[in-house]
């Protein structure tokens, strides 16, 4: 069974810092791998997803990495605003699991003045 | 843009009362998903369907059943609500096929079952 983490569960950072959140999962034999962003009490929105083919892929401030190899990914964020205060959950697509995917418990991020 | 909008923001229910959560995705996606989230448990798969009528039990399907009797409407039922039901639930929508497609998701339903 699929198991995704993330370390560390809540970061606070000052504007303009430059910081890396974790994700790690158990099965490598992923399809892909989605980032996601939640407000308090809101949805989730949609920052990245990597193919399992791909190693990185970038918006804007944001870079996401992908090994396979060592169940993990990274997501970069740049020049850190308060506006990016919010949870960050990393998400694994297994195959054959019919796009279901395992989602870990999130990074409560909040960057300060 | 993909918009995925659901019935209700909040909504308080009495033990034991059938519970009817709507979602509505505009961007004729095959899938479409409901999840529940828990502080500590993260998001949860309930159930899933890939096309009308059709369904998948996710990992925690108990106390709840689906209806998906158009492709862009995904109904999640609560037979008989618990106070265990009380939760964060959040409807998500994707275009078929497992290796490229993002989910997408709506703003959520806070429910609180007394």
């Amino acid at each position: 069974k699929q198991e995704v983490t993330q370390i560390p569960a809540a970061l606070s950072v000052p504007e303009g810092e430059n910081l890396v959140l974790n994700c790690s999962f158990t099965d490598s034999a992923i399809y892909n791998l989605q980032w996601f962003r939640q407000d308090p009490g809101k949805g989730l929105t949609s920052l990245l997803l990597i193919q399992s083919s791909q190693r990185e892929q970038t918006s804007g401030r944001l870079n996401a990495s992908l090994d396979k190899s060592s169940g993990r990914s990274t997501l970069y964020i740049a020049a850190s605003q308060p506006g990016d205060s919010a949870t960050y959950l990393c998400a694994a697509l297994k195959t054959g699991t019919a796009s279901k995917l395992t989602f870990g418990t999130g990074t409560r991020l909040q960057v300060t003045l | 843009d993909v918009k995925v909008t659901q019935s209700s923001r909040y909504l308080v229910k009495r033990t034991g009362e059938k519970v009817f959560l709507e979602c509505v995705q505009d961007m004729d996606h095959e899938n479409m998903f409901w999840y529940r989230q828990d502080p500590g448990l993260g998001l949860r798969l309930i159930y899933f369907s890939y096309d009308v009528k059709m369904k998948e039990k996710g990992d925690i399907p108990e106390g709840y059943s689906v209806s998906r009797e158009k492709k862009e409407r995904f109904s999640l039922i609560l037979e008989s609500a618990s106070t265990n039901q009380t939760s964060m639930y959040l409807c998500a929508s994707s275009r078929q096929g497992r290796r490229n497609y993002e989910q997408y998701f709506g703003p959520g339903t806070r429910l609180t079952v007394t």
